[in-house]
């Protein structure tokens, strides 16, 4: 069982809606993450937060806009997505920030499979 | 700028055989951390094996264990004991201390054949 939460598993959405990712960790992580996935590649970073505040915004769409609420949860809001922006969305956490100079590993989430028709 | 080479897109080994899996990374930095994980069918990224670029000694967890060489910047990762289960794709990552960035190799697809 993952202890990292991702729903919903599959979103199938047109290129003029509005839908949500969601994750959620109860690890007391502090740090958490977006990555995207295509297939037989490996994730690429979009977005990581440290504390609740964005930290890293890897040139992302503005299509794509975070959000964490509180430090268990982490969203990712979808508007105007295009069809090339399927892909697997993976959410991780990881105890520590980066910037105390230890870096604990990221725990993923089973992540969700998106598809933009 | 941090790069991971995986140079064997694809493996396969016989149930209980050893296999390696290969990984070379360039980093300017002498503080970073290396990671192998495992991304099965079901689609979750799970930590393998991590190892302090400090630290001299190998890591080991059960039946997985890497080569650690810092000088030519090799990170190779023995499976022990192949079980069906270890059926998976095998990403090389690497990170430097104080960062929030993980940068990943291309992956290796390991199949174990019963």
């Amino acid at each position: 069982d993952t202890e990292v939460t991702q729903t919903p598993k599959h979103l199938v959405m047109g290129m003029t809606n509005k839908k949500s990712l969601k994750c959620e960790q109860h690890m007391g992580h502090r740090a958490m993450y977006w990555y995207k996935q295509k297939a037989k590649k490996p994730p690429e970073l979009m977005f990581v937060y440290s504390y609740e505040k964005l930290s890293i915004n890897e040139s992302v769409p503005s299509r794509f806009s975070p959000e964490c609420p509180n430090s268990s949860l982490l969203n990712l809001h979808l508007h105007a997505l295009q069809p090339e922006d399927s892909a697997l969305y993976l959410c991780a956490s990881s105890q520590d920030r980066g910037g105390q100079g230890y870096n604990s590993p990221l725990h993923f989430g089973n992540g969700t499979r998106l598809t933009v028709t | 700028a941090q790069t991971v080479t995986q140079s064997q897109p694809e493996m396969s080994v016989q149930e209980a055989e050893t296999v390696t899996l290969s990984c070379t990374y360039d980093t300017s930095e002498n503080n970073y951390y290396l990671f192998w994980y495992k991304q099965p069918p079901s689609r979750q990224m799970i930590l393998v094996i991590r190892q302090e670029a400090y630290k001299q000694q190998n890591a080991t967890e059960n039946r997985f264990s890497v080569n650690f060489q810092k000088a030519a910047k090799s990170f190779s990762l023995k499976i022990s004991d192949s079980q069906l289960g270890d059926t998976a794709m095998y990403f090389c990552a690497l990170t430097q201390g104080g960062s929030e960035k993980l940068v990943f190799g291309k992956g290796t697809k390991l199949t174990v054949n019963p």
